[in-house]
C-alpha cells in the first residue's frame, strides 16, 4: 500500500513551458484535491475531484488544469508557466474528512 | 464563510517545556477538526481529529486537542516537548455536511530548544 505518490519530486521550468505533475492513490478514495504551499500563506486549494469524472476549482485554480478519468489518478497540468507558479505542490486524497498527503513536488519557474 | 485562525505563527519553546498552539474557527455548526503535522521536506500527516464523541483527544506523538465549542477553539497540547516535534502544524476544519474539503488555518512553526 503505496498512499499517495507523487512524480516529479523537483522539477525546473522556463516561463511558458508545460508540464504535468502526476498523482496517484491506491486506497480507492474518491475524493483527491491539489494543494500549493507558499512562505507564509499555509495551503490553498487549486482542484479538486470527488470522484471520477468529476473536477471543480478550488481558491487558486488559474493557470491549472486538470482531469480525473480513473479513481486513481489526479493529474496537475500547467498550461504556461510562470514564476508566480513556484512553489510546493501536493496532492491528497480523502475518505471522510482525513486527508493523506504526498510528498510533494517543488517547482521552480524562471 | 468559515475561516481558521493559529495564533502565532511562530512559536518556540524549551525542551520538555509545554507546547500549547493556538487554533480557533469560525463556523455556525460543530464541525470537523483536525491537526496535522508537517515535518521538514515532508508532506503533512495527521496528528488528531475530532468528529463527535469525547471532547478531548488524543493523537500520536503524545498530541492532544480539546474541542471547546463555547470558546469554538481547538488547541493543540503536549505536556514535554521533544526535538524532534520541531515542525510545522497546521489547524484545519471541515463542514460536517462536507467533511471532504478543509479549510486551513496558515500554520505555526514549531522551534524546540536544547
Amino acid at each position: 500500500n503505496a498512499g499517495v505518490t507523487q512524480t516529479p519530486k523537483f522539477q525546473v521550468l522556463k516561463t511558458g513551458q508545460s508540464m504535468t505533475l502526476q498523482c496517484a492513490q491506491d486506497m480507492n478514495h474518491e475524493y483527491m484535491s491539489w494543494y500549493r504551499q507558499d512562505p507564509g500563506m499555509g495551503l490553498r486549494l487549486i482542484h479538486y475531484s470527488v470522484g471520477a469524472g468529476i473536477t471543480d476549482q478550488g481558491e487558486v485554480p488559474n493557470g491549472y488544469n486538470v482531469s480525473r478519468s480513473t479513481t486513481e489518478d489526479f493529474p496537475l497540468r500547467l498550461l504556461s508557466a510562470a514564476p508566480s507558479q513556484t512553489s510546493v505542490y501536493f496532492c491528497a486524497s480523502s475518505y471522510s474528512g482525513e486527508q493523506y498527503f504526498g510528498p510533494g513536488t517543488r517547482l521552480t519557474v524562471t | 464563510a468559515q475561516s481558521v485562525t493559529q495564533l502565532g505563527s511562530h512559536v518556540s519553546v524549551s525542551e520538555g517545556a509545554l507546547v500549547l498552539l493556538r487554533c480557533n474557527y469560525s463556523s455556525s455548526v460543530p464541525p470537523y477538526l483536525f491537526w496535522y503535522v508537517q515535518y521538514p521536506n515532508q508532506g503533512l500527516q495527521l496528528l488528531l481529529k475530532y468528529t463527535t464523541g469525547a471532547t478531548l483527544v488524543k493523537g500520536i506523538n503524545g498530541f492532544e486537542a480539546e474541542f471547546k465549542k463555547s470558546e469554538t477553539s481547538f488547541h493543540l497540547t503536549k505536556p514535554s516537548a521533544h526535538m524532534s516535534d520541531a515542525a510545522e502544524y497546521f489547524c484545519a476544519v471541515a463542514n460536517a455536511g462536507n467533511n471532504r474539503k478543509l479549510i486551513w488555518g496558515l500554520g505555526t512553526s514549531l522551534a524546540v530548544n536544547p
